[in-house]
């Protein structure tokens, strides 16, 4: 079992630009969240995807939007870089049912630089 | 909305037992989790406890929760070296987690 997989690992952008993350949950998961962590503070929840549509949103501009797709994979896209979306962006994967708390097991990351 | 706090950072000594601390406010959170986070990787779940639990107790690792205080602490004994990472508890309400900015435990040898 492969866990959750990002991609890329590493990327730098500069201010303006538009990236976009990727995500591979957990094989059995269908539901993956976003999160941001910016260096030395907690993650930061952004939103969460489930049967292809955003179910929750947590405090974060328009600029960040996000997919998912029928093999539940889901990507985040962010538009019109600031400085301060520089940051480590986690995706968690999470089964819809199975276990009673719903752990949410989270990938490596990907560390977003913007120049 | 919720809010997680934690102390930024606890040193113990090899084989001392750690204590890390955390406070939240929404009492509405199903369940409260401790995750570990070492350099440059993501979060491992460490442990859980569902709110109408007191206690857990998983290998040298020991929760506590004080629902009236919404005080939650996780305790680890005998700790070694290899413990040394960023501790974050987390609260869980509806389908998200609301994290506190972590405690840094160093273990000196």
């Amino acid at each position: 079992d492969a866990g959750v997989t990002q991609s890329p690992t590493h990327l730098i952008k500069t201010r303006g630009q538009q990236v976009t993350l990727r995500c591979s949950p957990k094989s059995g998961h269908d539901t993956v969240s976003w999160y941001q962590q910016a260096l030395g503070q907690g993650p930061q929840f952004i939103f969460q995807y489930y049967e292809e549509e955003e179910r929750q949103r947590g405090n974060f501009p328009d600029r960040f939007s996000g997919h998912q797709f029928p093999n539940y994979s889901s990507e985040l896209n962010v538009n019109a870089l600031l400085l301060g979306d520089s940051a480590l962006y986690l995706c968690a994967s999470s089964p819809r049912t199975g276990v009673p708390y719903n752990e949410q097991f989270f990938g490596p990351g990907t560390r977003l630089t913007v120049l | 909305g919720e809010d997680v706090e934690q102390s930024l950072f606890l040193s113990v000594r090899e084989g001392d037992s750690s204590v890390i601390n955390c406070t939240y406010t929404d009492s509405s959170s199903t369940y409260l989790y401790w995750y570990k986070q070492e350099p440059g990787a993501g979060l491992q779940l460490l442990t859980y406890i569902f709110s109408n639990m007191d206690m857990k107790q998983d290998q040298r690792l020991t929760v506590l929760l004080n629902k009236k205080d919404k005080h939650l602490s996780l305790r680890i004994a005998d700790t070694q070296t290899g413990d040394s990472a960023i501790y974050f508890c987390a609260a869980h309400a509806g389908n998200m987690l609301t994290f506190g900015g972590g405690t840094r435990l160093m273990v000196k040898p």
